[in-house]
């Protein structure tokens, strides 16, 4: 298996729900990642899983909560958006948190914020 | 500071071969380089990687000169399909660990 799942596809929420995106991939890999992707934007980085530990955040709302269960999973956690966090929500991995042998990316949850 | 600098866009008709340079001055020595295709509303996708001089797989080159301040990334006779955006990605060390940030990325169109 050498894919990064993502669920679900697509999402609309309002302001004042809770909702969770997943991601799950079952190579091996050490590291996980959150991207948020703007329409015609380069991915952001958001945060970074290095051994099931959070190794990075780039400064994300708390609104935005990252949980990593096992070696497998990763889970972003939504609460109280605002429309402006619509987007696509990219996961990936890579063997080791430096990367150096790439890193696979999901097909990304779009989030809509209503 | 931005990592990584490249067009921001190149048209290319069917059938040409294509070189997207991306540069890259602060570099660190123990960074590889790693090319990714993007279509819309898709995760990037893996193209190829090296540290330097050239690499090649089915799909493209990746030339990487001495110095490892620039690189190129071939795709030899481009069809309709290979329209979409690439970026090029180096590491950044941050607090002892590595994110990759990406670039603008180059969007290459290609005519028919």
């Amino acid at each position: 298996d050498t894919e990064v799942t993502q669920t679900p596809k697509h999402l609309v929420m309002g302001m004042t729900n809770k909702k969770s995106l997943k991601c799950e991939q079952h190579m091996g890999h050490r590291a996980m990642y959150w991207y948020k992707q703007k329409a015609k934007k380069p991915p952001e980085l958001m945060f970074v899983y290095s051994y099931e530990k959070l190794s990075i955040n780039e400064s994300v709302p708390s609104r935005f909560s990252p949980e990593c269960p096992n070696s497998s999973l990763l889970n972003l956690h939504l609460h109280a958006l605002q429309p402006e966090d619509s987007a696509l929500y990219l996961c990936a991995s890579s063997q080791d948190n430096r990367g150096n042998y790439g890193y696979t990316f999901g097909s990304g949850t779009r989030l809509t914020v209503v | 500071l931005a990592k990584t600098t490249q067009p921001i866009s190149m048209d290319s008709y069917e059938g040409q071969e294509v070189n997207i340079t991306c540069s890259h001055n602060n570099i660190a020595t123990n960074d590889y380089i790693t090319w990714y295709q993007q279509f819309p509303s898709q995760g990037p996708r893996f193209i190829i990687q090296g540290y330097k001089t050239k690499v090649t797989n089915e799909v493209a080159s990746l030339f990487i000169p001495a110095d490892r301040k620039s690189s190129t990334l071939s795709l030899p006779r481009v069809s309709l399909s290979d329209t979409a955006v690439y970026y090029c990605l180096v590491g950044d060390e941050s607090g002892g660990y590595q994110k990759v940030t990406f670039g603008t990325g180059t969007k290459l169109q290609v005519i028919p």
